[in-house]
């Protein structure tokens, strides 16, 4: 069966510091993989999408980056962060089921707080 | 861009109660999906239901695609069930490549025993 994890689960990070958080799916190949923010307030903001290796689509311009180094491996970063970047990342991969239809699965979920 | 409306947004029950949660949306849609997201932040698949009826122990859904609407129901209430439940809709013209699904706002269910 699939999983996904993230890492990690909680992190606090000073204004200007690095980001990167990591998102890895087991138990099946060449995902679509996907970061999602959810703020304070619940709603859950598509911020990148990827395809394949190296491949990235971005849904929203801001201060976060994104990358795919390998086939089940989906990156999150930031040179530098803002407050506004506090909020709860989630990563979700799609399992595609032809005519049963396509469904989305989510991580476990990384809160992020910048102070 | 598609629109997608829950309701209520929020929602107080008793242990034991029956409640109906429902989501709107603007467009024809291809794919529906409803999650539990838990006081923990996980978010749990409920069900796949673009359209008909499914059940699935004392939760159940019906998608009526023509109507444009979806609801889902939750019987015999437990204080397990509190959290945020989402739909979420994908058009299906977005390429086959993305699969971008759109979110409504949620609706945050208490219950209180």
């Amino acid at each position: 069966s699939q999983t996904i994890h993230q890492w990690p689960a909680t992190l606090v990070q000073p204004v200007g510091s690095p980001l990167s958080l990591e998102c890895t799916v087991e138990g099946t190949s060449n995902p679509n993989l996907y970061w999602y923010r959810q703020a304070a307030g619940r709603g859950l903001q598509l911020l990148f999408y990827s395809v394949g290796i190296g491949q990235i689509s971005s849904e929203v311009p801001q201060n976060l980056s994104a990358s795919r180094p390998q086939d089940r491996q989906f990156i999150l970063s930031s040179k530098k962060l803002l407050l506004s970047d506090s909020g709860f990342y989630l990563c979700a991969w799609i399992h595609f089921r032809g005519r049963a239809g396509n469904e989305q699965f989510f991580g476990p979920g990384t809160r992020l707080t910048v102070l | 861009g598609i629109q997608v409306e829950q309701s209520p947004p929020d929602l107080i029950l008793q242990e034991g109660a029956n409640s109906t949660l429902r989501c709107n949306f603007s467009d024809s849609v291809n794919n529906l999906q409803w999650f539990h997201q838990n006081p923990w932040g996980q978010l749990i698949n409920l069900f796949y239901i673009p359209s008909g009826t499914k059940q699935n122990g004392r939760l159940s859904a019906t998608t009526v695609a023509t109507e444009r609407y979806s609801l889902l129901y939750i019987s015999s209430s437990q204080t397990t069930d509190s959290g945020v439940y989402f739909c979420a809709v994908y058009l299906g013209n977005s390429g086959a490549g993305s699969y971008q699904l759109t979110f409504g706002k949620g609706t945050k269910l208490s219950v209180i025993p």
